[in-house]
This record gives structure tokens, sequence and C-alpha cells, in this order.
């Protein structure tokens, strides 16, 4: 059974950093058939994927437009998490942010870490 | 991007009333599109993968179905458990897109 566990802090002001990790237990971030997703939710924007991460020979990212000039994902292989890194935050990135496992194939998410409200206020 | 609508966005209904929902995809997306129930303070629970394959563990209540660029999630039997936000994903091409939800509740 995978199960995914978010940290990170809650809190940050306008133009800071937004940095959440995401540990894997009873799979790998190197899995050759699996993805490795953030998503957040919030009121004004509902389910937003943000990107992923995921190992086929060598590492791809994929992000979405919205976030892409800010966000870096990143594997951490050593420690078997992934990361979430989301530079000049403002009020708009107030969110519920989800860590979230891919399938290979149909790519649905399925697996889902427990959530982590970030609030963005100075 | 591929744009999602869903509708309706919010309906009430009793226990034991069959349910539809459907969401509508802007360009074909094959049948990469995945159904979702979510309950409050809950990450989205997957129920149909697919278009219409039921996820393992999931009631047979559900069920999905799709014709072209348009997909539906039906709950024959509603349960008490069943009242929730359901939203449509679909995961063709990135990004992947996720329907705005439809609250069902109690009538």
């Amino acid at each position: 059974q995978v199960q995914l566990q978010q940290s990170g802090p809650g809190l940050l002001k306008p133009s800071q950093t937004l940095s959440l990790n995401c540990a894997i237990s009873g799979d790998s971030v190197s899995s050759n058939s699996a993805s490795w997703n953030w998503i957040r939710q919030s009121p004004s924007r509902g389910l937003e994927w943000l990107g992923r991460t995921y190992y086929r020979s060598k590492w791809y990212n994929d992000y979405a437009v919205s976030v892409k000039s800010r966000m870096t994902i990143n594997p951490d292989t050593s420690k078997n998490q992934f990361s979430l890194q989301l530079n000049s935050v403002t009020p708009e990135d107030t969110a519920i942010y989800y860590c979230a496992r891919g399938t290979d194939g149909y790519n649905y998410v399925h697996y889902w870490g427990q959530g982590t409200l970030v609030t963005v206020s100075s | 991007d591929i744009q999602m609508t869903q509708s309706p966005s919010s309906l009430s209904a009793s226990v034991g009333d069959s349910v539809t929902i459907t969401c509508r995809t802007s360009q074909s997306i094959k049948s990469y599109l995945n159904w979702y129930q979510q309950k409050p303070g809950k990450a989205p629970k997957l129920l149909i993968f697919a278009a219409s394959r039921l996820q393992s563990g999931v009631p047979s209540r559900f069920s999905g179905s799709e014709s072209g660029t348009d997909f539906t999630l039906t709950i024959s039997s509603l349960q008490p458990e069943d009242f929730a936000t359901y939203y449509c994903l679909q995961s063709f091409t990135t990004p992947f897109t996720f329907g705005p939800g439809t609250k069902v509740d109690i009538k």
C-alpha cells in the first residue's frame, strides 16, 4: 500500500519561497510505472494540477503553464521523496497543496498525501 | 490546455435516487477521463479511471461512460455516504485539468 506523507511550513509572506516535501512509502520515487504529482485546491481556482516528475530511464518533469516559471519539482532518491518549490509566492498561491502518485498508462492520480494548507499573508 | 466543463454544479437528491453527472472536454481525450469523490477535509478519492473502469473497492453502484467528448458518472442508488463533491480529471495530456466539481447534497 502506497502512503504519502507531506511536510513543510503552512504560513508564508509574499515573495517568499514555498517548499514542501512528500515522503513515499510502499513504492519508489524511481519507479518506471509511476509519476509523482503536486496538486493544489483553493475556493477560487478549484483543483489545479501543478506538475509532476517521473523516471523512465531518465528524469522528466511537466509543469502547468500558470506556475512553470516559478516552480521546481525534484526527486530525492536517497530519501525516497520528492519536493515542490514555488518561488515568489503571492496571496493567490494560498491553497491546500497535495502530493499524489500517478500511474503509468492512463496517468490517473490514485494515492494522495494528507494535504498541507499553505497561507500566504503579510 | 484542455478545458473541462461539468454539469450540474450542484444537485439535491434523496437516498435511493439515481444521479448522473456529466463532464465535457474541449477536445478529444480518448478515454483518459477519471472521476473522484471528495468529502470535506479529505483528499479526493478515485472512483472511476479510463472513463468506465471501476477502481478496486469502489461500490458497483458507481459507473462511468463516454460518448465522444462527453463523459458521465452515474450513481445508481444514492447512499448516505455518497453525499459529497465529485470531480472529473482529464489525464490525456499535460497540463492535466480538473472539472469545477458537482456538489451532491441531501434533498
